[in-house]
């Protein structure tokens, strides 16, 4: 069965960083790509970034450009979101998300609160 | 970049009636649509890909439907368990936009 777990969700002020981490199992991590999703408290869905399996291939959403950094550890089977210079509306719940998107893998989101 | 527009914002219905949600993308897209319902402080669960194939355990109640441009969700007969949001998304190609989504009620 495939697990996705995020962690490193919290607390953190405006201008401030943070580092997402999510565990995979129950596939091979390394031969699939893989995609961050947010969704601010009582908003809709917002795709944020992708990376190939290989880290050959990768794209931000505009929102993100310049301030987050998605990698993989292909050995720890893990994805990681960088996000650096947080704003308040990047206040949002984090979900990693298997590639494609028709595998319908989502983890369970990790909170990202941005306040002062 | 692809603009998913997804319509109404809202609705309202009665258990039993039928119910259509539409996505239109700012271009063609083929068939790389899918269809997201989500519940309150759930994950988002797949329930449509490929514009029209209907993930494993989907009630048959639900369906898409369209190519290139314009889709559509149906659920035939609207159950109290169909209340939540739905989502349509393109994963043609980066950036894999959603669509605003559509918040669905009981009358």
């Amino acid at each position: 069965e495939v697990h996705l777990v995020e962690s490193g969700g919290g607390l953190v002020q405006p201008g401030g960083s943070l580092r997402l981490s999510c565990a995979a199992s129950g596939f091979t991590f390394s031969t699939d790509s893989m995609n961050w999703v947010r969704q601010a408290p009582g908003k809709g869905l917002e795709w944020i970034s992708y990376i190939s399996s290989s880290t050959y291939t990768i794209y931000y959403a505009d929102s993100v450009k310049g301030r987050f950094t998605i990698s993989r550890d292909n050995a720890k089977d893990s994805l990681y979101l960088q996000m650096n210079s947080l704003r308040d509306e990047d206040s949002a719940v984090y979900y990693c998300v298997r590639d494609p998107f028709t595998s319908g893998h989502w983890g369970q989101g990790t909170l990202v609160t941005v306040s002062s | 970049d692809i603009q998913m527009t997804q319509s109404p914002s809202s609705l309202s219905a009665s258990v039993g009636d039928k119910v259509t949600i539409t996505c239109r993308a700012s271009q063609d897209i083929y068939n790389h649509l899918a269809w997201y319902q989500q519940k309150p402080g759930k994950v988002p669960k797949l329930l449509i890909y490929g514009a029209s194939t209907l993930q494993s355990g989907v009630p048959s109640r639900l369906s898409g439907s369209g190519s290139g441009t314009d889709f559509t969700l149906t659920i035939t007969s609207l159950q109290p368990e169909d209340v939540a949001t739905y989502y349509c998304q393109t994963y043609y190609s980066a950036p894999k936009t959603f669509g605003q989504g559509t918040k669905v009620e009981i009358k």
